[in-house]
């Protein structure tokens, strides 16, 4: 059973617009969280994080949101360009179980 | 500045053929992982080690092995390959799940005919 879900596979956004890419977890031993985004051909590339001892992390462009209550996280891009298309994976990780754990993905589409 | 390494980037196997995928890191991270990627499951860890020396089963173990040869690098082997199998395998390597991200390589994709 999938652990860190996300439940929705794609996400169309305007160019300049916000972008909000959603994230469920189901396990409450894990505590910290990471987005990572990944172009065709590449491995995936760590974007941003956050521990469990906050709710909200911002660099640049990107924020993550954390909602322990709910067991959930998202991602928010503003503003959202073309060259942020592309898939993006949540994570979740805890120091007691030494790995990651990995949702299915989004594929973002920012239209120019 | 390498990173992690994968070999092969592309492989094509026939079924029953076995196999190593090499990784290697030269971030000194304790950690390492083996991933694969397949459409709709996103990333499953199919085993890890956590330190030198250490290794453990993740989601889907069956059908591989793996060796963590030293600090550096840490291969994953398929005995006995089958077409279930195909699929674009990542290896990782982390500081330490929990306080720190992990570092992919670029991934080999294999396909079993």
């Amino acid at each position: 059973d999938q652990q860190v879900k996300q439940n929705s596979p794609s996400l169309s956004v305007q160019e300049g617009r916000i972008s909000i890419l959603n994230c469920d977890y189901t396990n409450s031993m894990f505590d910290y969280f990471l987005w990572y985004k990944k172009y065709p051909a590449e491995g995936p590339t760590f974007l941003i994080s956050i521990s469990s001892i906050k709710d909200k992390n911002e660099d640049g462009r990107f924020t993550v949101f954390l909602n322990k209550s709910a067991k959930h996280l998202s991602l928010h891009i503003v503003p959202s360009q073309p060259g942020d298309s592309a898939v993006y994976f949540c994570a979740a990780s805890s120091y007691n179980f030494n790995k990651f754990y990995f949702g299915s993905g989004t594929k973002l589409n920012v239209k120019p | 500045n390498a990173g992690v390494t994968q070999t092969p980037k592309f492989q094509v196997l026939k079924t029953g053929q076995s196999m190593t995928l090499q990784c290697a890191q030269d971030m000194n991270h304790n950690s390492m992982y083996w991933y694969r990627q397949d459409p709709g499951m996103g990333l499953r860890l199919i085993y890890y080690s956590a330190s030198e020396g250490t290794t453990d089963k993740g989601e889907v173990p069956n059908g591989y092995n793996v060796s963590r040869l030293n600090k550096r690098e840490f291969s994953l082997r398929l005995e006995s390959a089958a077409p279930s199998q195909t699929s674009v395998y990542f290896c990782a390597s982390s500081d330490g799940a929990g306080v720190t991200e992990a570092f992919f390589g670029q991934g080999t994709r294999l396909t079993v005919v």
